[in-house]
């Protein structure tokens, strides 16, 4: 059973449109949520953290967390053909001290 | 910066061989993960180390062996490569604690192919 679930994409929205990527994680216990980028053949890159309940802004990048909803989502405002990458939701659970779990990743397209 | 590096870019070794694969992070981490990502796999973990000379199973340490020597310096073995461990290899380091101390920043990565 998979802890932590993206819409499975691929997405595609055009350039300047919001990209909206969600994930659900089943632990009510996890504490901490981080978005994570990743380039073809590159490794992840950290790009948003959230830890409470609410909205958390960072220049195009907004994370939303309702922990009653057990519900993350990444918001990308005017997309650009430079987001098109692979976007990973990871929870650290009550119990899983300090491992992360992944979810599988959505493939975002920003197209001209 | 967080520099967490990893001692080859690419690698190709024959079934059979002993394969290590080395990590150092220089922010004085005391977490260091290995993972292992495949294509419709996505991120899996292999083995993590909360502190120096303890190392705890992930969720597919079958085949691995790790070493923590020292703090900054994680090593993942493969005892006797075999072909379906051709993959990339991914280690990653975060600080103890809670909240943002979980952040793990992740080295460029190992392709591993195994012939």
């Amino acid at each position: 059973q998979k802890e932590v679930e993206q819409n499975s994409g691929p997405l595609s929205v055009p350039e300047g449109a919001i990209a909206s990527l969600n994930c659900t994680y089943s632990d009510r216990g996890s504490q901490s949520f981080f978005w994570y980028r990743q380039y073809s053949g590159k490794s992840p890159e950290l790009i948003m953290s959230i830890y409470s309940n609410g909205d958390k802004e960072d220049g195009r990048f907004t994370a939303q967390l309702n922990k009653a909803s057990q519900y993350v989502s990444l918001l990308i405002r005017d997309s650009q053909p430079s987001d098109s990458a692979t976007y990973l939701c990871a929870a650290i659970g009550g119990t899983s001290y300090g491992k992360l779990t992944f979810g599988q990743g959505t493939i975002l397209t920003v197209h001209p | 910066d967080v520099k967490v590096t990893q001692s080859s870019r690419y690698l190709v070794k024959r079934t059979g061989e002993k394969v290590f694969l080395e990590c150092v992070q220089d922010m004085d981490h005391e977490n260091m993960f290995w993972y292992r990502q495949d294509p419709g796999l996505g991120l899996r973990l292999i083995y993590f180390s909360y502190d120096v000379k303890m190392k705890e199973k992930g969720d597919i340490p079958e085949g691995y062996s790790v070493s923590r020597e020292k703090k900054e310096r994680f090593s993942l073995i493969l005892e006797s490569a075999s072909t379906n461990q051709t993959s990339m290899y991914l280690c990653a380091s975060s600080f103890k604690g809670l909240g943002s101390y979980n952040e793990q920043f992740f080295g460029p990565g190992t392709r591993l192919t195994v012939l």
